[in-house]
Order: structure tokens, then C-alpha cells, then sequence
């Protein structure tokens, strides 16, 4: 079992559509997670941090559910610009050895 | 600022051949990281550096080679080079652990 997993999709919505992500993980110590964003051919760059009560950046929505080992993502709204694929990121214990997921790709379509 | 730095942007070896990728960053973070990204499999931790002069293994160090040069740079070094490493080699820094890590824009590596 893959210690992240993700749904690899492709997810295919319309512009204006409400997209949610889901992730899990499956070391219970794990302490610090986070959704990157990746573009086609680039870097990962941090979308979010994900912080236990669940927190909102714009139309953007993460939430972790600590019990079931699972982190969401919620996009309402739906840009064109938000098409690319969206990284689960799992720090383990605290440590320097992070875990990444292997992405879900959105498509956002006029 | 530049941010994080690599180069290489791409290159093409032969079987057995070396190399050394480059990675910079001017943030003044203490920790640095290499991974390898192939499809549908995400990131890879190779090898990571938690403070200048220490270097530790990541999940796939075998074949690779790193020093941290100095506080601002870290090196990967292919002795020689297999078909299975062509991947999208990323370098990241941070400010510690559990930090959000910050990516150079990749080095696209092809062995033949």
C-alpha cells in the first residue's frame, strides 16, 4: 500500500464547477500535510497548508480528518486556470522525509 | 530573488556515462532536497540535506551520489548513469522540518 494515495483521475469539469480531491495516508504519526500544485512540465508549488480545524484560502477549501487518515480539497468556482494536477503531501513524524502523492490531474473546460 | 535554481534544464547521457546536476538557492534555508519524478508515481525523496555538512538518504539513493557544497548549494552526482534513471530530477529547499519546501524548475534527464 502506498503510504499517500490519490485518486490520479482525470478529473473533467466545467468552468464554475465545485471539484473536491481526496487523499490518504496511512502512517497515523504523520504531522504535517499539505496540497502543492503542479503545471504541466513545472515545479510543484505549495497550493495550501492543512491544518486540523480545516482551512480556507479564497475558493479554495483543505480539510484533514485525522481518524480516518484522510485530506480533502475543495475548489468551488472553477477557473480555467485551475487545470493542472494537485499533489498530496504528507511530512511524516516531523522529520525531513516528506511524502508526495502521485497527483490528481483537473481539466477545467470552458 | 531567484529562488531555487537547477542546472541543467535537460540532458541526454549514454549508459555509464557521469554527471552532476546543480542546485542553488538563495533563501538562506538550512534544508535541501533531491527527488525524481516519474509518471504516475510522484515524487521520490533521493537524498536530502538537513543542515550544511549533512547529507542523508532519501527512499531511492542507490546510483546517486550528493555533497552539500555549501549552505546555499547541493549537488547530485550520477557515477554512472543507468536507462532508469531518466526521470525529472527536482531540487527543494526548506527551513526546517515539516517546512513547506520550495522547488527549482527541474532538470529533464534522458539516458540512453
Amino acid at each position: 500500500r502506498k503510504e499517500v494515495e490519490q485518486d490520479p483521475g482525470p478529473f473533467n469539469v466545467p468552468e464554475g464547477a465545485t471539484v473536491a480531491f481526496n487523499c490518504t495516508y496511512s502512517n497515523s504519526a504523520s504531522q504535517s500535510f499539505f496540497w502543492y500544485r503542479q503545471d504541466c512540465r513545472k515545479e510543484p508549488k505549495l497550493l495550501m497548508s492543512v491544518y486540523s480545524s480545516g482551512n480556507e484560502d479564497g475558493r479554495f477549501t483543505a480539510q484533514l480528518n485525522r481518524a480516518s487518515q484522510y485530506i480533502s480539497l475543495l475548489i468551488r468556482d472553477s477557473k480555467l486556470s485551475d487545470s493542472a494536477t494537485y499533489l498530496c503531501v504528507v511530512n511524516n513524524t516531523g522529520g525531513f522525509k516528506t511524502i508526495f502523492g502521485a497527483g490528481t490531474r483537473l481539466f477545467v473546460k470552458a | 530573488n531567484a529562488g531555487v535554481t537547477q542546472t541543467p534544464k535537460f540532458q541526454v547521457l549514454k549508459t555509464g556515462q557521469s554527471m552532476t546536476l546543480q542546485c542553488a538557492q538563495d533563501m538562506n534555508h538550512n534544508s535541501m532536497y533531491w527527488y525524481r519524478q516519474d509518471p504516475g508515481m510522484g515524487l521520490r525523496l533521493i537524498y536530502y540535506s538537513a543542515s550544511e555538512g549533512t547529507t542523508d538518504k532519501g527512499e531511492v539513493p542507490n546510483g546517486y551520489n550528493v555533497s552539500r557544497l555549501n549552505k546555499r548549494e547541493f549537488s547530485l552526482r550520477l557515477e554512472s548513469a543507468a536507462p532508469s534513471q531518466t526521470s525529472v530530477y527536482f531540487c527543494a529547499s526548506s527551513d526546517g522540518r515539516g517546512e513547506t519546501q520550495y522547488f527549482g524548475p527541474g532538470t529533464r534527464l534522458l539516458v540512453l
